[in-house]
C-alpha cells in the first residue's frame, strides 16, 4: 500500500504571499491531520479533517486554513506568509477520526524569505 | 496547554547498548504513540498503546503504557547504528479533543 504523499516537498516563498500544500492519504484512510514542525516549538497540531469536515483545529491564526475533498485528499493554505511560518508541514492520515495510529507523510519544507 | 515532558533530550549510544527513554504528563492520557523521525523525513509510527499497563514490542523496541496513565516508556535493546534519529512520544488526553500532543523528542546519536 502506498504511504502518505505530500507535494511539493520543498517550497520557497516571500513574505505576504500565499501557499497551498497538498496531501494524499493512505488508500482507505478518511482522516487527515496537519502539523507544523519547527525546532523551537516542535510538532504542533494545525487541524484535522474527516469526511470533508474540519473536526478539530489547533491554536493557529486564521491565515492557516484547509479543506478535504471527497477522495480524502487534503490541502492546506497559508495566506499572507510571515517569516515565522517557515517550517516543515506534515500531513498524517488515519483510518478514522481521532489520533489513533496516524501515519505521516514526508512533509513539505516551507521557507519564507 | 498540556505539555509532554520527554527525557532525555539527547543521548549517545554505542552499538549493542540498551536504550531507555520516557514521557510524562500532568494529565491522564488515553493513548500513547511512539514515533521515530529521520532527517528530512516525516515521523514513522513505531508502537501504539491503548491500555494502562499495556506492554507492546516491535522487534527490538518495547514500549509500555504507564499504570497511572500519565507516562510511557520506550526501550531499545541491542542498539544498532540505524537506530540513530529522533524519537517522539505522542498521545491524546481528555482535554485535547482527540488531537495528538507531541513530546519534544529524544535525539539518539552514535558515540564518537
Amino acid at each position: 500500500k502506498a504511504g502518505v504523499t505530500q507535494t511539493p516537498r520543498y517550497l520557497i516563498k516571500t513574505r505576504g504571499q500565499q501557499v497551498t500544500l497538498s496531501c494524499s492519504p493512505i488508500s482507505g484512510h478518511r482522516s487527515v491531520s496537519w502539523y507544523q514542525q519547527t525546532p523551537g516549538q516542535g510538532l504542533q497540531f494545525l487541524f484535522e479533517y474527516f469526511s470533508e469536515t474540519q473536526r478539530n483545529k489547533g491554536n493557529f491564526p486564521g491565515r492557516f486554513s484547509g479543506r478535504q475533498f471527497s477522495n480524502s485528499r487534503s490541502e492546506m493554505n497559508v495566506s499572507t506568509l510571515e517569516l515565522g511560518d517557515s517550517a516543515l508541514y506534515l500531513c498524517a492520515s488515519s483510518l478514522a477520526q481521532g489520533p489513533y495510529e496516524q501515519y505521516f507523510g514526508p512533509g513539505t519544507r516551507l521557507t519564507v524569505t | 496547554g498540556q505539555q509532554l515532558n520527554q527525557s532525555p533530550q539527547s543521548m549517545f549510544i554505542q552499538e549493542g547498548e540498551d536504550v531507555s527513554m520516557n514521557c510524562t504528563s500532568s494529565s491522564i492520557f488515553n493513548t500513547w504513540l511512539w514515533y521515530k523521525q529521520d532527517p528530512g523525513e516525516g515521523p514513522v509510527l513505531l508502537i501504539a498503546l491503548y491500555k494502562a499497563g499495556e506492554l507492546t514490542s516491535n522487534g527490538r523496541l518495547t514500549a509500555q503504557f504507564g499504570i497511572t496513565r500519565k507516562d510511557s516508556f520506550l526501550n531499545i535493546s541491542a542498539s544498532i547504528p540505524s537506530d540513530v534519529g529522533i524519537y517522539f512520544c505522542a498521545g491524546d488526553y481528555g482535554g485535547s479533543q482527540g488531537n495528538l500532543i507531541f513530546g519534544k523528542g529524544t535525539k539518539l546519536s552514535v558515540k564518537p
